[in-house]
């Protein structure tokens, strides 16, 4: 069974941009997650999807936002990049039980200059 | 407001001693509790959990207790072998948002030959 792909996995950005990560997660897996990793916060939560819906999300700004496929992939987009954006950006897929185990992608290196 | 800490960013350890991880966390609410290895360039890996109503949970080498008087949780790793070397995170969630996991911000375990 194929794990969950993260593209691309590093890319360099400018302040004000735009930036869409994608992640393809394990097959039959409905539900994804998003997280932000920086050296100083560890990981945090950005937002969960199952079947094309939100259900929950992180304390995070307005600019980061995401969206959910009807085969399951999912895509997020960080608008008017800066700085502090810089991180590695984390998806899961969620196989559907209730214990939190959750499969990581290798992640996408996002720095912006 | 850190709802799950690792206070110690380092631990080293010799080759076959133990190793301990040590995690708190401040709210009761919290269904599970996970370990997760994280080399460098990789995503997270699910390590081991173990239910709030559990006080241990052993897989292998691997052995998780939980201590709820004290919220207190840690991670036994016997014997300790280079290939440990990594970074852990604790993690927890409620039972109704398995993709929202609260991550403290990892220790990083070496261990020498």
């Amino acid at each position: 069974k194929a794990g969950v792909t993260q593209t691309p996995r590093y890319l360099i950005k400018t302040r004000g941009q735009q930036v869409t990560l994608s992640c393809s997660p394990i097959s039959g897996h409905r539900s994804v997650s998003w997280y932000q990793q920086t050296p100083g916060q560890g990981l945090q939560f950005l937002f969960e999807y199952f079947s094309e819906t939100q259900r929950n999300k992180g304390n995070f700004p307005g600019r980061f936002s995401g969206r959910q496929f009807s085969n399951s992939r999912s895509e997020m987009n960080v608008s008017t990049l800066e700085l502090g954006d810089s991180a590695l950006y984390l998806c899961a897929s969620i196989e559907g039980t209730n214990t939190g185990e959750l499969f990581f992608g290798e992640g996408s290196r996002l720095t912006v200059l | 407001d850190q709802q799950v800490k690792q206070n110690s960013p380092s631990l080293s350890v010799q080759e076959g001693r133990i190793s301990i991880l040590n995690c708190d966390y401040t709210n009761s609410m919290f269904d599970y509790f996970l370990w997760y290895k994280k080399y460098p360039a990789e995503g997270p890996t699910f390590l081991i959990s173990i239910s709030s109503i559990k006080d241990k949970n052993e897989d292998g080498r691997f052995t998780v207790f939980l201590n709820k008087s004290a919220k207190h949780l840690s991670l036994h790793i016997v014997p300790s072998q280079p290939g440990d070397s990594a970074v852990y995170f604790c993690a927890a969630n409620y039972g109704g948002s398995q993709g929202n996991l609260i991550f403290g911000k990892g220790t990083k375990l070496s261990v020498k030959p």
